[in-house]
């Protein structure tokens, strides 16, 4: 059973600072990863899929890396900014069998950017 | 806009009620997802669909009826459903069940 465990649970940052928000998982068997943010009451919104043969996936002030091996993938925010304030999810898929995928969620870090 | 949408985005029922929650999908995606999101707890999927065929049910009561019509439309039937039932319903949708998901708004559903 995968498990998916994302730290910091809350961050809270001055504009401007760049961050990076981490999240682990046991079954490194994925076949993709994707990052979402989440803001409150609301649905999710996908802001990076990264496969599993890559290393890194960029989207302007967005950076995910992966280390599939490892069970580790980060997502470093550049130069945050208020705007950025929302709880941000990491969700690898993987193969429950059958040829059926799905995706496992953390918890989330809650972020704040403090203008 | 992600391209899927759900309604109502907030329901009210008591547990006797029967309720239905609706997805739409504006992408010609061919798999659509049920998860549940309860307070301080991660996401939780709840069923799948991939070609209108029903792939995953991860041991949802059954008081919770999927439906899918067609590869655009899911629904969610609720019946004699309880309080701890109350969360956050999420639908997503994806081209197929290995690529990228987009999800709607939710239904904040609240069980008298």
């Amino acid at each position: 059973k995968q498990e998916v465990t994302q730290i910091p649970a809350a961050l809270s940052v001055p504009e401007g600072e760049n961050l990076v928000l981490n999240c682990s998982f046991t079954d490194s068997a994925i076949y993709n990863l994707q990052w979402f943010r989440q803001d409150p009451g609301k649905g999710l919104t996908s802001l990076l899929l990264i496969q599993s043969s890559q290393r890194e996936q960029t989207s302007g002030r967005l950076n995910a890396s992966l280390d599939k091996s490892s069970g580790r993938s980060t997502l470093y925010i550049a130069a945050s900014q208020p705007g950025d304030s929302a709880t941000y999810l990491c969700a690898p898929l993987r193969d429950s069998g059958a040829g059926s995928y799905q995706l496992t969620f953390g918890k989330g870090t809650k972020l704040s950017v403090i203008p | 806009e992600t391209g899927v949408t759900q309604t109502p985005r907030h329901l009210v029922m008591g547990m006797t009620n029967k309720k239905s929650l609706k997805c739409e999908q504006h992408l010609g995606h061919n798999a659509m997802y049920w998860y549940k999101q309860s307070a301080k707890k991660p996401l939780e999927l709840m069923f799948v669909y991939n070609f209108k065929e029903q792939t995953e049910n991860n041991s949802v009561p059954s008081r919770f009826s999927p439906e899918c019509p067609n590869s655009s439309h899911l629904f969610l039937h609720l019946h004699t459903l309880q309080p701890e039932d109350s969360a956050l319903y999420l639908c997503a949708s994806s081209r197929d069940t290995y690529n990228e998901q987009f999800f709607g708004p939710g239904t904040r559903l609240t069980v008298l």
